[in-house]
């Protein structure tokens, strides 16, 4: 079965510095990896996912994340934080023929002015 | 707004209660995934549904059922309910019902159990 560990509950940043949270995949064929981030009182939303092909790839609101087999990590990053992105993040898997989503415990946001 | 719709946003209720959980599709999907989020188990996926038939489950209470009408909107049945149940329950759909169909998911209903 697969698994997602994102090792960090909690990240402060200060507005227009770089973000990066981490995330690991734990599955023996090829994952279906997703970034979805939760705002306070909403629900979730898709920043974007990985499927196959180029490694690196471009979401909503300048995000990006970056697929690497050899350490079994998908880590998303933002170049320069607004204090918008204050959020919960949550990084995810899926699979060929496996309907549902594993997801990690999350990551909470701060962004300081 | 994702298009999912769910009421009701908020239920308390109380213990040994039942409670129905309702949503709504985006206009076209044909999946219904229902999750749980709580503070101590995360976000859990309990049962999709594809055009009406369960399609999967996950770790959904046997005291939890679910169905998807031919409309296609959808109900979580929540029954005998304990403390452990209080959680936000999320909605999400999607266009087929393949790990590559997005989901997308819809405000949420929470739930109190007193």
């Amino acid at each position: 079965a697969q698994s997602v560990t994102q090792p960090d509950i909690h990240i402060t940043v200060s507005e227009g510095a770089s973000l990066e949270l981490r995330c690991n995949y734990s599955y023996g064929a090829t994952p279906y990896l997703f970034w979805y981030v939760q705002s306070p009182g909403q629900g979730l939303q898709l920043l974007l996912k990985y499927f196959s092909g180029d490694t690196l790839v471009q979401g909503i609101k300048g995000f990006e994340a970056e697929f690497k087999r050899s350490q079994s990590s998908f880590n998303l990053r933002k170049p320069s934080v607004h204090w918008s992105d204050a959020a919960e993040y949550f990084c995810a898997v899926g699979a060929f023929n496996d309907y549902k989503l594993s997801f990690g415990a999350g990551t909470t946001v701060t962004v300081r002015a | 707004d994702s298009g999912v719709t769910q009421t009701p946003k908020h239920l308390i209720t109380a213990t040994g209660q039942r409670v129905t959980l309702r949503c709504s599709p985006r206009s076209g999907d044909l999946s219904v995934y229902w999750y749980q989020q709580s503070l101590d188990q995360g976000l859990q996926f309990l049962i999709q549904y594809y055009n009406g038939e369960e399609r999967a489950k996950g770790n959904i209470l046997e005291r939890f059922s679910a169905q998807q009408f031919p409309d296609l909107h959808s109900e979580l049945n929540l029954s005998s309910l304990e403390l452990g149940d209080s959680a936000l329950y999320f909605c999400a759909s999607s266009v087929g019902s393949t790990a590559t169909d997005t989901q997308y998911f819809g405000p949420g209903t929470r739930l109190t159990v007193l």
